[in-house]
């Protein structure tokens, strides 16, 4: 049990576009996601949380104009990164919050490597 | 600010040695959790510590946390090749939300 997905796990894309990534819990349902970013070699910084039904909050310094993050249903999550340049190259993994209170946990996504060129 | 502060960034050590990596943040919290990361994966749960004093093991890995001194530890015995891959360390800052901050990870190698 509590298995994310991610979708596409890599992806190369023009600079200029605009990328989808998918977060979906498959077992269970997930009123809270979160969307990561890490650069090569680096750690993994928060970028947004991400709330079913409700816009999502991004952290200091993240712009939501950019990274476009839809909630839209309780198994699924979208981060859209919007008119792509090569900085936005990385890492990106989602996680989902355990769907009970009393567990506290996350659940990882395996991430997505976006290449921007 | 939150600081998540992992010693050491890197480690190179032998098969069969012990080793401890630490976990020193900056701000009130009593959950703190342990992940393993291979090249190019995302990330692996290992342990989630959830009150002072805690102390969880599994396998050759021993974790342990003081929310006084705020303070984790990971601890490594016998260490076997097939452990080697980075290990972070994050810091719940939302009382409970799961809001993470992570360290800045440890590279470790275990060479036989």
């Amino acid at each position: 049990g509590a298995v994310v997905s991610q979708h596409p796990s890599w992806v190369i894309c023009k600079s200029g576009t605009s990328v989808k990534i998918e977060c979906r819990s498959l077992d269970f349902q997930a009123t809270t996601m979160f969307w990561y970013r890490q650069f090569p070699k680096q750690s993994l910084m928060l970028m947004a949380t991400s709330n079913e039904g409700s816009k999502a909050t991004y952290e200091q310094g993240v712009e939501k104009d950019k990274f476009l993050i839809n909630h839209a249903s309780l198994t699924l999550s979208t981060l859209t990164v919007t008119s792509a340049h090569p900085e936005d190259s990385s890492f990106y993994i989602c996680s989902a919050r355990a769907p009970s209170t009393s567990v506290y946990e996350q659940y990882f996504g395996p991430g997505t490597r976006l290449t921007v060129t | 600010e939150l600081k998540v502060e992992q010693n050491p960034l890197f480690l190179s050590m032998q098969e069969g040695k012990n080793y401890t990596i630490y976990c020193n943040y900056s701000t009130t919290s009593d959950r703190l959790y342990w992940y393993r990361q291979d090249p190019g994966k995302s990330l692996e749960s290992l342990f989630v510590l959830l009150s002072n004093g805690a102390v969880k093991q599994e396998g050759r890995l021993m974790a342990s946390l003081d929310t006084k001194a705020r303070l984790s530890t990971l601890h490594i015995t016998a260490a076997v090749h097939d452990l080697s891959a980075t290990y972070f360390c994050a810091v719940d800052i939302s009382s409970g939300a799961q809001k993470l901050v992570f360290g800045q990870g440890t590279r470790l190698t275990i060479n036989p």
